[in-house]
């Protein structure tokens, strides 16, 4: 079955800490890879994104995610927060076929504190 | 650009009334999606569609109808609303496969 699992619900991490984001994926087709962020009573915007190439991918504003195939993983890491970093996070998958869809995971609320 | 205009965003309803959420986009994308967001849930697809003129099933489609007789545009219908449609509905729309999905700002539906 396709799927995209966020095992951390809530992430509390102290300003300038670094911070890892969980997303796994099960899927036995070919995938794109997403992360969008959702700032409180706005929509989502695109953080993001792998299709193909280099595993690892940037932000403008600090983070990255690197894709990992064997691990069927695509975490997200920032090396030092800021407090305006505090938001939810969503790891989202296009599994290709099939109507390629853009499945969300359950969503990682990060607070970041002073 | 306007990008992902959602009309309304919020709506009480009672109980067994009908209603019709549109989402309009000046983008000229060919995929258009609603999705509903629930608290430690994420969101939920509930229709999607592939073009103009057509429509397809999400994880959560029972309750929910939709059209998209305009490219530009896609609605989403409840014909019956249940409690259990309480929820923050999210309309997106994309150029294509593996590009970024550009969001509207919500609607938030409550159903008394």
């Amino acid at each position: 079955a396709q799927s995209v699992t966020q095992l951390d619900s809530q992430v509390p991490v102290f300003e300038e800490a670094p911070v890892e984001l969980r997303c796994n994926y099960s899927s036995s087709v070919s995938v794109y890879l997403f992360w969008y962020v959702q700032y409180p009573n706005q929509g989502l915007q695109l953080l993001l994104k792998y299709l193909s190439g280099s595993t690892l991918v940037e932000s403008i504003n600090g983070f990255e995610a690197e894709f990992n195939k064997s691990q069927t993983s695509f975490h997200l890491r920032k090396p030092s927060v800021h407090i305006s970093d505090t938001a939810e996070y969503f790891c989202a998958v296009t599994f290709t076929g099939g109507g390629n869809k853009l499945t969300f995971g359950t969503g990682t609320q990060l607070k970041v504190e002073l | 650009n306007a990008g992902v205009t959602q009309t309304p965003k919020f709506r009480v309803l009672k109980t067994g009334q009908s209603m019709t959420l549109l989402c309009a986009q000046d983008m000229n994308h060919e995929y258009m999606y609603w999705y509903r967001q629930d608290p430690g849930m994420g969101l939920r697809l509930i229709h999607y569609s592939v073009g103009e003129g057509t429509t397809a099933k999400g994880e959560v489609p029972d309750g929910y109808n939709v059209s998209r007789l305009k490219k530009q545009n896609f609605l989403l219908g409840l014909e019956s609303a249940a409690p259990s449609q309480t929820s923050v509905y999210f309309c997106a729309s994309s150029v294509a496969v593996g590009t970024e999905a550009f969001f509207g700002q919500g609607t938030r539906l409550t159903v008394v």
